[in-house]
């Protein structure tokens, strides 16, 4: 059971590239999200799915797609990275709604 | 909407201390509520949860009480030890929102010397 893994773990990109977080679970879990974590603020929620197909915005979804076509994959796009963009970002899932979330290790982005 | 108010750190105790990390909360509805941890490097993962008012959650020699007549769910231990230098996160989810996410709190970074 690997839980929630994340690739790549660290990512530098220039102004205006695009590119994608990989983010996929093998615990049959329904629920997922992306956050981003800042220094000093905590976890702040991208985009978050309830299932394949139903994805939905979070708190700062400026500047990012997901998709949901399986249970287990819910990659995060960057459309074009812009240097507010550098953060560190974490992919979670849950079994039920308001169950604890599983956390993968991290991406580890900057963008110059 | 749903928030989480943190103690403000950085915390730094010595070994043996007892360590409190204040945490209230504010949401429409009954939420469960979380602390996690996060080791240097790591991710996030699951210290202990509490999902009614009244319950207690404990894990590893840390506490905390689902205070709902206050908002509160503190974080206690009675005797800290270097390895518990991280950073802690208070968490709720919320059951209106049926959605699997969680409103985190700021983190408060605890540092043990020996």
């Amino acid at each position: 059971n690997a839980g929630v893994t994340q690739t790549p773990k660290f990512q530098v990109l220039k102004t205006g590239q695009s590119m994608t977080l990989q983010c996929a679970q093998d615990m049959n879990h329904e629920y997922m999200s992306w956050y981003r974590q800042d220094p000093g603020m905590g976890l702040r929620l991208i985009h978050y799915s309830v299932g394949a197909g139903i994805t939905d915005q979070g708190e700062v979804p400026n500047g990012y797609n997901v998709s949901r076509s399986t249970t287990e994959d819910f990659p995060l796009r960057l459309l074009s990275a812009a240097p507010s963009q550098t953060s560190v970002y974490f992919c979670a899932s849950s079994y039920r709604p308001f169950d604890e979330q599983f956390f993968g290790p991290g991406t580890r982005l900057t963008v110059l | 909407g749903d928030s989480v108010t943190q103690m403000e750190g950085p915390v730094t105790l010595s070994e043996e201390a007892f360590l409190t990390i204040n945490c209230t909360y504010t949401a429409t509805g009954y939420p469960s509520l979380f602390w996690y941890v996060q080791y240097p490097g790591e991710g996030l993962q699951l210290l202990l949860k509490a999902t009614k008012a009244d319950d207690k959650g404990s894990n590893k020699g840390f506490e905390a009480t689902y205070r709902k007549e206050t908002t509160s769910f503190h974080l206690e231990k009675g005797s800290v030890q270097v390895s518990d230098s991280a950073v802690y996160f208070c968490a709720l989810s919320d059951e209106n929102t049926n959605a699997g996410k969680s409103t985190f709190g700021d983190g408060t970074t605890l540092t043990v010397k020996p």
